[in-house]
């Protein structure tokens, strides 16, 4: 079965840092691009962060951009987020996703699945 | 970047259809993806690039689109199906930063 199991959410002061991590089973983690998806009330769901499958090519959106840092170890089946200099903004729900590709010309059809069941991540002082 | 819309809300009686809708510039040139979450859980993909459907998702979901608005459509809505349903639209050629819907709460009354 494949399984996505995220760790490391909890309650952190405005400037602290988290870092979560996603434990993967059930399938060829070094062939596949991972990403991070957070969902708050008020933005809904948001691509965070994503990396490919040997970790050389890395994504971000603008608003964590220098502050958080996506990783993976494929020996290890996970896939990290490092998040510094937290805002009460990046409060949310955090999940990993596998990304799904299926290549066309000069491009990729993408989608997730499957995902984790998230972890909360809440920045308060 | 650009916005995704949908409608926040749809009810159905159980058994009817339940129409669900998704509109956005982009899908006129990139394809659409269905999501459900319901309460306290994580997303499920249910529909990927306009109709196609998962294995393991029932028949009753299905996909179309036409220009800029694409159409999640489920027949004999059953108690199960009520959940948050949230449309993507995904970029082919680099970030792989696609942009959500804010999502339709399906309820069956």
């Amino acid at each position: 079965e494949v399984q996505l199991v995220e760790s490391g959410g909890g309650l952190v002061q405005p400037g602290g840092s988290l870092r979560l991590s996603c434990a993967a089973s059930g399938f060829p983690f070094s062939s596949y691009r991972m990403t991070w998806v957070r969902q708050t009330p008020g933005k809904g769901l948001e691509c965070v962060a994503n990396i490919n499958q040997d970790g050389g090519e890395k994504n971000y959106v603008d608003s964590v951009k220098g502050r958080f840092s996506i990783s993976r170890d494929n020996a290890k089946n996970s896939l990290y987020l490092q998040m510094n200099s937290l805002r009460a903004e990046d409060t949310a729900v955090y999940y990993c996703a596998r990304v799904e590709t299926e290549s066309y010309g000069s491009g990729s059809y993408w989608w997730l699945d499957p995902w984790g069941q998230g972890t909360q991540v809440t920045v308060s002082s | 970047s650009y916005e995704v819309t949908q409608p926040p809300s749809v009810s159905v009686s159980p058994g009817q259809t339940a129409r669900i809708t998704c509109s956005a510039d982009a899908l006129a040139k990139q394809y659409a993806y269905w999501y459900q979450q319901r309460p306290g859980q994580a997303p499920v993909l249910v529909i990927f690039k306009d109709t196609e459907r998962p294995s393991g998702i029932p028949e009753r979901f299905s996909g179309s689109g036409s220009g800029t608005t694409v159409t999640l459509t489920i027949n004999g809505v059953q108690a199960e199906d009520e959940a948050d349903y949230y449309c993507q639209s995904a970029d082919t050629i680099g970030s792989y930063q696609g942009v959500f819907g804010g999502g339709t709460k399906l309820t069956v009354l």
